[in-house]
């Protein structure tokens, strides 16, 4: 069965940094792996979709990496803001379902 | 733009009573499914559709879950008798049918269950 990891579980940041959101995920065969952001009670927001073929997937000043073989994502957020506090949660599309990590509670500090 | 449409929001019901939840998926979108996020989790499988067909069902608690996409459009996902562990955010998403890689999951507001 597929696993999902994402390092860390929470993180506290000033405003203005650049960061780095981590999933791992264990079986590489993979389609896609998507990145939700979501606030407190509500549902999942779409951010990135990169597809298994890609590297990389660029939107404002979020950019997903994507390395299939070792299975690693990484979410880079530039020059946060108070606004991008959530749970960011990363998910892989195996061909029947996808499956998710437990997600990283991410505070930017104003 | 299109959104995946789910009711109630909220919802508060006592232990042993029966629950419903609605979904009404993007139009077009041959796939739905239904998760359950317990807080602090991340959201877990438990019903896909494909059109009106179940093409997995394998985490859905059958002795009080049930659920049905009839037409194939939009769907209702049942609880009888909630218990006290099924509190938990319900998701619905829906996604279109269409190469893999560009498979994308569209989710809805979900319906937080409160079971008291």
């Amino acid at each position: 069965k597929q696993e999902v990891t994402q390092i860390p579980a929470a993180l506290s940041v000033p405003e203005g940094e650049n960061l780095v959101l981590n999933c791992s995920f264990t079986d590489s065969a993979i389609y896609n792996l998507q990145w939700f952001r979501q606030d407190p009670g509500k549902g999942l927001t779409s951010l990135l979709l990169i597809q298994s073929s890609q590297r990389e997937q660029t939107s404002g000043r979020l950019n997903a990496s994507l390395d299939k073989s070792s299975g690693r994502s990484t979410l880079y957020i530039a020059a946060s803001q108070p606004g991008d506090s959530a749970t960011y949660l990363c998910a892989v599309f195996t061909g029947n379902q996808f499956y998710f990590g437990t997600g990283t509670s991410l505070t930017v500090i104003p | 733009e299109a959104e995946v449409a789910q009711s109630p929001r909220y919802k508060i019901t006592e232990k042993s009573q029966a629950v419903a939840f609605w979904c009404d998926p993007i139009s077009g979108h041959a796939t739905l499914y239904w998760y359950r996020q317990i807080l602090g989790q991340g959201p877990e499988l438990l019903v896909q559709f494909q059109d009106e067909s179940v093409v997995d069902d394998s985490q859905l608690p059958k002795d009080r879950f049930s659920a049905e996409r009839l037409k194939g459009v939009d769907s209702t996902l049942k609880i009888q008798p909630a218990e006290l562990g099924d509190s938990a955010m319900y998701l619905c998403a829906s996604s279109p049918q269409g190469g893999w890689g560009n498979t994308e999951a569209f989710f809805g507001q979900g319906t937080r269950l409160t079971v008291v």
